[in-house]
């Protein structure tokens, strides 16, 4: 398993404005994860962490409203840009460990407010 | 269309009851995970089944993995409050190709 470590934990931010989200790993992993979740739903993937190279991001995420920076095996941002109530959410990263089994482990998460 | 169906959404019990809940797909999953997340924390990784057939426990949960790998049930005996929480599961499959979420089970276990 792995130790990972979100900040920040909250936070309120006025629309407009921009907020980046630190995941902090205790071991170098490769696949790395960011992921929305509404209170009490399930979690929706925003993209893929890749280290050395520019994030995946699934459909209906765009670079330029989620940037991902990936610097090394145990660190990655996002940050969530020009925001608005709608991204008013928790975010979580995640990795991925075990061999050919894709079992994930989540950090805290971040719970955004959007006024 | 959810790729991987989950039900029920939402369970109610009293403590000493037992519950299950259910995941399904009409593709093969290569492996298959359950998780149970609590309020204001991340998803812990409860199981992962990864053969046709397999049961696995963990003190009063039980999962078992359908032989055809299409699906999956976790049953908790003797439901006590500390179980109370939102269990997912989660696949991969080759036919998807990527990892993906169910939807999500509301278990709330009241004294």
């Amino acid at each position: 398993s792995a130790v990972i470590s979100q900040k920040p934990s909250r936070d309120i931010c006025q629309r407009g404005t921009s907020l980046t989200i630190q995941c902090q790993v205790d071991s170098q992993v490769t696949m790395m994860f960011w992921y929305r979740q509404q209170p009490g739903q399930s979690l929706t993937l925003i993209a893929t962490a890749n280290q050395g190279s520019e994030a995946t991001y699934e459909s209906g995420f765009v670079i330029d409203k989620f940037p991902i920076s990936r610097p090394n095996l145990t660190f990655s941002t996002l940050t969530v840009s020009n925001m608005s109530p709608e991204d008013s959410s928790i975010y979580l990263c995640s990795v991925e460990m075990g061999q050919n089994s894709y079992e994930q482990y989540f950090g805290p998460g971040t719970r955004l407010t959007v006024t | 269309t959810q790729l991987l169906e989950q039900s029920p959404q939402f369970l109610s019990i009293q403590e000493g009851e037992n519950l299950t809940v259910y995941c399904n797909s009409s593709s093969v999953f290569s492996s298959l995970q359950w998780y149970r997340q609590e309020p204001g924390e991340g998803p812990v990784l409860l199981v992962t089944v990864v053969t046709g057939g397999e049961v696995k426990k963990l003190k009063r949960l039980t999962f078992q993995f359908g032989d055809a790998r299409k699906d999956s049930s976790l049953h908790i005996t003797a439901a006590q409050t500390g179980d109370t929480g939102l269990y997912l599961c989660a696949g991969f499959s080759d036919s998807w190709g990527k990892f993906q979420f169910g939807a999500g089970t509301q278990v709330v276990v009241t004294p």
